[in-house]
């Protein structure tokens, strides 16, 4: 099936460093990908849509100067978590939307995820 | 603004048993329903999808409903087993093309 990844898959950073974290899609072209936070007890929350060759699409209360998107190709697209603090900690999910190859178009398929400590 | 909720939050049931987990949600303008497994500290395994227009799917022991009109889809395991201990999460597509998620059902089988 259509497979998607992540990396890294954890990191942990000091407080006011950035950090990238990249999601594939690795056997299918995917021109929307989707980013989501969770925190722990919480559900899934979407932060932005990325369309590649455009901005990303923000979700309210996301801030996009913290978040950087960037979807460079139809299977990369890379979340920089930029000054990063302590309540950044969380687990980041990508997902891409099957376009052509493997994927179906009608499908998102999920990263594995990266967690991320910002100590 | 679309809602999910789902019920119960919590389940543990002695191995065998049949179950059936509750997903609600508040908008019916749905593109598909998706239930979704998570693992500690894994990402989310897809378990079933449901298309607007159908109203049910089965996968091995798993079979999961729709009713749209109503805002209700349930997701029933049959037989279960210790390995299904996991945290089912059930998540609608809107239009928009994205995912609005429920908290949640953490399962627990005893064997």
């Amino acid at each position: 099936g259509a497979v998607v990844s992540q990396h890294p898959s954890w990191v942990i950073c000091k407080s006011g460093t950035s950090v990238k974290i990249e999601c594939r899609s690795l056997d299918f072209q995917a021109t929307t990908m989707f980013w989501y936070r969770q925190f722990p007890k919480q559900s899934l929350m979407l932060m932005a849509t990325s369309n590649e060759g455009s901005k990303a699409t923000y979700e309210q209360g996301v801030e996009k100067d913290k978040f950087l998107i960037n979807h460079a190709s139809l299977t990369l697209s890379t979340l920089t978590v930029t000054s990063a603090h302590p309540e950044d900690s969380s687990f980041y999910i990508c997902s891409a939307l099957g376009l052509a190859g493997r994927g179906s178009p009608d499908t998102q398929y999920f990263g594995p995820g990266t967690r991320l400590t910002v100590l | 603004k679309q809602e999910v909720t789902q019920i119960p939050a919590a389940l543990s049931v002695p191995e065998g048993e049949n179950l059936v987990l509750n997903c609600s949600f508040t908008d019916s303008a749905i593109y598909n329903l998706q239930w979704f497994r998570q693992d500690p500290g894994k990402g989310l395994t897809s378990l079933l999808l449901i298309q607007s227009s159908q109203r049910e799917q089965t996968s091995g022991r798993l079979n999961a409903s729709l009713d749209k009109s109503s805002g209700r889809s349930t997701l029933y395991i049959a037989a279960s087993q210790p390995g299904d201990s996991a945290t089912y999460l059930c998540a609608v597509l809107t239009y928009g093309q994205n995912f609005v998620f429920g908290p949640g059902t953490r399962l627990s089988v005893l064997p």
